[in-house]
């Protein structure tokens, strides 16, 4: 069975300093990876997938299969980047069933 | 095992009948939510529960009618179901009120209207 991990529940750091929150998946086939971003009092949103190889709000996540990892990332963090983050996996084939991380709070300081 | 937890994982059936799909969270919450995820990974939210009360109230169908018996259950009914239900639904809970805290989220269930 397919298993998303997010070994940090909570990451502060500075404003102005690179980020990254880590994003660990255990699945045989070739999956989907998508980050979720949860804003103070705002709906559950995508963020970005994968597939799309997209940069989103300065934020770019590779998807690495040796390492199995889908790690989420930015140069300068700011403060309104302050949110929960969910990293998800899906089935690369008909499953596509979202299967996702415990989360990952990210606070940044002025 | 503390966690969340949906029933059944999948469900197919056929047009105009009644459905439902039921969700335990054993974790302690307070908050409970049904959200529907689409074909492109957007994932909506339906309802939310606040110690069995309702909260949030999107703009679904008349069809669906979440219950919460208590605080630990948040089912959801789905009168004559139509093709474009079709979906996979995931049931949440969180500690706190709406979008404050982290969520967890059950494993989702995949529905298929015939």
């Amino acid at each position: 069975a397919q298993r998303v991990t997010q070994p940090e529940k909570l990451l502060s750091v500075f404003k102005g300093a690179p980020v990254e929150l880590k994003c660990n998946y255990s699945y045989s086939g070739s999956p989907e990876l998508f980050w979720y971003v949860q804003y103070s009092r705002q709906r559950l949103q995508l963020l970005l997938r994968h597939i799309s190889r997209e940069s989103i709000k300065g934020f770019t996540a590779d998807l690495n299969k040796g390492e199995t990892s889908f790690h989420l990332k930015k140069p300068f963090a700011q403060e309104e980047d302050s949110a929960m983050y969910y990293c998800a996996l899906s089935e690369g084939n008909a499953g596509n069933m979202l299967t996702f991380g415990g989360g990952t709070r990210l606070m940044v300081k002025p | 095992d503390t966690a969340v937890s949906q029933t059944p994982k999948y469900l197919v059936t056929q047009m105009g009948n009644d459905k439902s799909i039921k969700c335990e969270q054993n974790l302690g919450h307070d908050t409970m939510y049904w959200y529907k995820q689409d074909s492109k990974k957007f994932l909506k939210i339906m309802f939310s529960y606040n110690n069995k009360e309702l909260i949030i109230n999107e703009t679904v169908p008349n069809r669906f009618s979440p219950k919460s018996p208590d605080k630990a259950h948040l089912n959801l009914h789905i009168n004559s179901l139509e093709l474009g239900d079709s979906a996979v639904y995931f049931c949440a809970s969180s500690k706190a009120g709406p979008m404050n805290s982290p969520l967890h989220f059950g494993n989702g269930t995949r529905l298929t209207v015939t």
